[in-house]
């Protein structure tokens, strides 16, 4: 068990650039999480993840968000034409197959902290 | 609709002393999962306690444990014997609507005091 594990740790780009996030979920997990936290709040939900297939999308994932999960293995998190509002902490978590997601334990992966200039 | 309220911007402890951390929550979802997360300053969220909805006995790891009040709604956190380590960001989350989303508050800081 390695943990779950993101790249980069930190991003600093221009406001208009594209971003892309990389995060690598515990082997066996099949359940997998974006999330996004700005500072002095909690984590706030982005999508969600079963195998490759995503099942949630929260409003927060504007149109200048997209976030994959091929083949169900690792998972990118694009952002298009970063804004100054983007720059937050990025975590991905990953869980295993129980009976059903909401039993699951998150592991959180340690962050990608975006800076948008 | 705000899901998970804690209402403690910051806490402080005395070393070896006990402290409680309130969690409500608001879900109409019969079926749910709560959780307290710690996050020190170096980023990183550390799972520490699980409570479902239809568990009978309150959650207890080691020193942390969960006071479960369905009723109410709270999911309050006791740490007993507080340490100079577990001064962190407390977090409290729900986990509704089959798993698929996931709520969090916005935390509790904690500050153990020699």
């Amino acid at each position: 068990d390695t943990g779950v594990s993101q790249n980069p740790r930190h991003k600093i780009t221009k406001r208009g650039q594209n971003v892309t996030f990389r995060c690598d979920p515990i082997s066996e997990h099949n359940r997998f999480y974006w999330y996004r936290q700005t500072l002095g709040q909690g984590p706030e939900f982005l999508t969600y993840f079963q195998n490759e297939a995503q099942l949630e999308k929260s409003r927060l994932l504007s149109d200048r968000f997209s976030a994959e999960r091929p083949k169900g293995s690792f998972s990118t998190l694009e952002i298009q034409r970063t804004e100054q509002g983007d720059s937050a902490m990025y975590l991905c978590a990953s869980s295993s197959t129980g009976t059903s997601a909401f039993t699951d334990t998150q592991y959180f992966g340690p962050g990608t902290r975006l800076t948008v200039l | 609709a705000q899901k998970i309220t804690q209402t403690q911007p910051g806490m402080f402890v005395q070393e070896k002393e006990a402290v409680t951390l309130d969690c409500t929550y608001d879900t109409s979802d019969p079926s749910y999962g709560l959780f307290w997360y710690k996050q020190p300053s170096s980023g990183e969220m550390i799972f520490l306690i699980y409570q479902g909805s239809y568990d009978q006995q309150n959650a207890t790891e080691g020193r942390y444990s969960l006071n479960f009040q369905k009723a109410r709604k709270s999911a309050n956190l006791v740490i007993s014997a507080s340490q100079l380590g577990d001064s962190a960001m407390y977090f409290c989350a729900m986990s509704a609507h089959a798993g698929n989303q996931f709520y969090f508050g916005t935390g509790t800081s904690l500050t153990v005091i020699p």
